[in-house]
């Protein structure tokens, strides 16, 4: 059975840092790439990193890149989001989601098979 | 990056009708799309992916179609359990959802 449990959420100052974990379980960690998605209180869905299965290609989206870093640790079927200069508006439920697709040479197709129950990160002063 | 646009954004039904959500892409997806469902307080659950695949687990009464720009989702019997928040997603990357479609009890 696929599990996946993040960790690691809180209450943050703006302009500080913190990083979420997601420990895998019930699948080969290293064979799927893995995403970061987020949702602020009472709003949608938004995509916000992606790590390719050897963690040697990643994706963010617009809104976090040069603050996040996403990485793993396939010996710990961990991936890790490392948050810094945190905004009020990255205040939301973070979720990992393990990916399925693929990727050809110049696009990748992964929509986002099996998800965590997320964690809350609260960026307020 | 490509907008997703999903109506209508709230739908009131009964148990027993038969509900259609649309998806609008602001271009070509192909059917690189994905529906899902998430209850209050929960993670959202896959239901359809490449526009018309029932994920395994998922009831026969969900369905996905369209191609190109234009996609649905329907309950052709909806189910007390239903009640929910419905997204879409595109996903040619980077990924983006819709705004989401809240299905409620009429």
């Amino acid at each position: 059975e696929v599990q996946l449990l993040e960790s690691g959420g809180g209450l943050i100052q703006p302009g500080g840092s913190l990083r979420l974990s997601c420990a895998a379980s019930g699948f080969t960690f290293s064979s799927y790439a893995m995403s970061w998605v987020r949702q602020a209180p009472g709003k949608g869905l938004e995509w916000v990193s992606a790590i390719s299965g050897s963690g040697g290609t990643t994706y963010y989206a617009d809104s976090v890149k040069g603050r996040f870093t996403i990485s793993r640790d396939n010996s710990k079927n961990t991936l890790y989001l490392q948050m810094n200069s945190l905004r009020a508006e990255d205040t939301a439920v973070y979720y990992c989601a393990k990916d399925s697709g693929y990727c050809s040479s110049t696009s990748c197709y992964f929509y986002f098979d099996f998800w965590g129950q997320g964690t809350l990160v609260t960026v307020s002063s | 990056d490509i907008q997703m646009t999903q109506s209508p954004s709230t739908l009131s039904a009964s148990v027993g009708d038969r509900v259609t959500i649309t998806c609008r892409a602001s271009q070509s997806i192909s059917s690189w799309l994905a529906w899902y469902q998430q209850k209050a307080g929960k993670a959202p659950k896959l239901l359809i992916y490449k526009a018309s695949s029932l994920e395994s687990g998922v009831p026969s009464r969900f369905s996905g179609s369209g191609s190109g720009t234009e996609f649905t989702l329907t309950i052709s019997s909806l189910q007390p359990d239903d009640f929910a928040t419905y997204y879409c997603q595109q996903y040619n990357s980077p990924w983006t959802f819709g705004q989401g479609t809240k299905v409620e009890i009429k």
